[in-house]
């Protein structure tokens, strides 16, 4: 398994500003993913990071938004740019470690609110 | 485009069996998964299946797979209060992809 922690765990942003988030992995990883769950909502992906390359977006979400740093095998950063009350949402980052078979973990994510 | 459809909600007795059902629709569904969210948490990753397998069981759980149907099925054996949370089936065609998830099926267990 991974033992993942994301900083912050919650905040409340005004409109306009942006947000960045962290995550950290006990271990290290090729494949980071992020995802969104909006308020009730199911589970889905902004995009995958992998260490050494450019991120890649799923549709409906770009870089300028959502910029994604993956500096090393063991962490990454989400920025929330400009933000809007609809980007209030929990924001995860999950992992598939090596050795770990299929497994995919996730953070504790981190719940967004934007007054 | 791949879907993945689930029942919004299961109320249950304590000490019952539970079943929450899912089915999805995207034939290249190679692994399955069954994550719980209990409130204000992350999800916990509580099994997976391949494709090849019919069925899995570990503990209280067993999934069950109906590739032909596309149906898959987690079974909570003797539920307990602490089993009340959010449960959601996911699928992926292959390693290193991204997860499709249905919308979740919030489970309630009455004492």
């Amino acid at each position: 398994s991974a033992v993942i922690s994301q900083k912050p765990s919650r905040d409340i942003c005004q409109r306009g500003t942006s947000l960045t988030i962290q995550c950290q992995v006990d271990s290290q990883v090729t494949m980071m993913f992020w995802y969104r769950q909006q308020p009730g909502q199911s589970l889905t992906l902004i995009a995958t990071a992998n260490q050494g390359s450019e991120a890649t977006y799923e549709s409906g979400f770009v870089i300028d938004k959502f910029p994604i740093s993956r500096p090393n095998l063991t962490f990454s950063t989400l920025t929330v740019s400009n933000l809007s009350p609809e980007d209030s949402s929990i924001y995860l980052c999950s992992v598939e470690p090596a050795g770990a078979g299929l497994e995919q973990y996730f953070g504790p994510g981190t719940r967004l609110t934007v007054t | 485009g791949e879907d993945v459809e689930q029942s919004l909600f299961l109320s249950v007795r304590e000490g019952d069996s539970s079943v929450i059902n899912c089915t999805y629709t995207d034939s290249s569904s190679t692994y399955l998964y069954w994550y719980k969210q209990e409130p204000g948490a992350g999800l916990q990753l509580l099994t997976y299946i391949f494709s090849n397998m019919d069925m899995k069981q570990d503990q209280r759980l067993t999934v069950l797979l109906n590739k032909k149907d596309k149906h898959l099925s987690l079974r909570i054996a003797d539920t307990q209060t602490g089993d009340s949370a959010i449960y959601f089936c996911a699928e992926t065609p292959a390693a290193g992809n991204k997860l499709t998830f249905g919308g979740g099926t919030r489970v309630l267990v009455k004492p």
